[in-house]
């Protein structure tokens, strides 16, 4: 267990709908990610918050956005959902947003399914 | 921009025996981060190894050690003794030490098979 928890472990909607994931990061962390995992796409980061600012983007479509609340946990909304957007959705914390021996510890992830 | 790549898509080894991974990065930089991730059947991300690309010496974590070859730009592991549940998906790692984006980079993974 790497103390970062995601809610829901699974969800399956319907293409044009929206959803939000949640993310808790491990007891003093203050740096959020978020990364997509698909079958064509592989591993891929999506957004980067430390302590509730918005630090870094990847490939994140602009139907998607997050945010990082006071009490450091992230939500990341997808919006007019399509059907490539059925993918894994890993969420992993840090201690600082910098570089240095900073390791991320991930999720167990949320699996999203758009039918 | 930095890119890693496994050119084994799949890897089988005995139980007991020895494998080794294969990862090769790209990169400008001079100083940066490489790890090996563990994804097993549970989908979990599990950190295995971590390496300082300012350290020679090659790190070990019990049963898993690494190659560094920072010239070559070569990061391979090496599992010894496998064990059944090391069975899963490796991926090979790549994060900047400075900057302000400090994403990790994935190489596309390799699926090992350990047979009993």
């Amino acid at each position: 267990d790497s103390g970062v928890t995601q809610t829901p472990k699974h969800l399956i909607t319907a293409t044009g709908q929206r959803v939000t994931l949640r993310c808790s990061p491990r007891s003093g962390d203050l740096s959020v990610y978020w990364y997509q995992q698909s079958l064509d796409q592989g591993l891929q980061f999506l957004i980067q918050y430390y302590n509730g600012e918005e630090r870094a983007k990847g490939n994140i479509l602009e139907r998607f956005s997050a945010q990082q609340f006071p009490d450091l946990h992230s939500e990341l909304n997808l919006s007019s959902l399509e059907l490539g957007d059925s993918a894994l959705y890993f969420c992993a914390s840090s201690v600082v947003a910098s570089g240095g021996t900073d390791t991320q510890y991930f999720g167990p992830g949320t699996r999203l399914t758009v039918l | 921009a930095q890119t890693v790549t496994q050119s084994q898509p799949e890897m089988s080894v005995q139980e007991a025996e020895t494998v080794t991974l294969s990862c090769t990065y790209d990169t400008s930089e001079s100083d940066y981060y490489l790890f090996w991730y563990k994804q097993p059947p549970s989908r979990q991300m599990i950190l295995v190894i971590r390496q300082e690309a300012y350290k020679q010496q090659n790190a070990t974590e019990n049963r898993f050690s690494v190659n560094f070859q920072k010239a070559a730009k070569s990061f391979s592991l090496k599992i010894s003794d496998s064990q059944l549940g090391d069975a899963a998906m490796y991926f090979c790692a790549y994060k900047d030490s400075g900057g302000s984006n400090y994403k990790l980079t994935f190489g596309k993974g390799t699926l090992l098979t350990v047979n009993p």
